[in-house]
């Protein structure tokens, strides 16, 4: 067990719908990050948080959106679902941002599996 | 352009094999990490190794060993004597500098290594 806890685990729905994944992330972590992998695109950084404020972006669509919560967990929300949206989504977390002590170790969770049918 | 190559996609030996995988980065950076991460059939991406663009000494943690040269951007991954148990996608991860104090992560495609027994 990674510390790092990522619900639902699997999730299917179909198009045009919309999910929520949740993600706790280690205790004492300020940083989370949410991450895509499907077959073709491979592992794909969505966008990151650090102790509820948004740092950086990578190729997240319009239709999804994420925050962090005070409590420091985070939901990532996917809306007007379309098939090719199907893949694994990973929530990593790590201590904070990455300073002078070098860039942070990701300690990710166990996944959790959509299907868009 | 892609940061992280991972030129082998599949890697098959039987056990007791040694297998090695290569990571060829980009970077124009003088300051950056390199990680090796480990997905097993069960999922979750496991973190394996670090290693900061100043320290080329090689590292070897009991089985695993890597190979860092800077000269030629690569940082290489060999497990000595395979066992069943290392069967998984291994990907190779870089961390950039975004500012002076965050760090953004890309990651190789992976390679599946398989070990028969």
């Amino acid at each position: 067990d990674s510390g790092v806890t990522q619900t639902p685990k699997h999730l299917i729905t179909a198009t045009g719908q919309r999910v929520t994944l949740r993600c706790s992330p280690r205790s004492g972590d300020l940083s989370v990050y949410w991450y895509q992998q499907s077959l073709d695109q491979g592992l794909q950084f969505l966008i990151q948080y650090y102790n509820g404020e948004e740092r950086a972006k990578g190729n997240i669509l319009e239709r999804f959106s994420a925050q962090q919560f005070p409590d420091l967990h985070s939901e990532l929300n996917l809306s007007s679902l379309e098939l090719g949206d199907s893949a694994l989504y990973f929530c990593a977390s790590s201590v904070g941002l990455a300073g002078f002590a070098g860039a942070n170790v990701l300690t990710f969770g166990a996944g959790s599996r959509l299907t868009v049918l | 352009a892609q940061k992280v190559t991972q030129a082998q996609t599949e890697i098959s030996v039987v056990e007791k094999e040694d297998v090695t995988l290569d990571c060829v980065y980009e970077t124009r950076d003088t300051t950056y990490y390199l990680f090796w991460y480990k997905q097993p059939p069960s999922g979750e991406l496991v973190f394996l190794i670090r290693r900061n663009s100043f320290d080329e000494q090689n590292e070897i943690s009991g089985r695993y060993s890597w190979n860092f040269q800077k000269s030629t951007s690569s940082f290489n991954f060999t497990i000595t004597a395979s066992q069943v148990v290392d069967s998984a996608v291994y990907f190779c991860a870089l961390s950039e500098p975004r500012s002076s104090n965050d760090y953004k992560l890309s990651f190789g495609a992976g390679t599946t290594v398989t070990v028969r027994a």
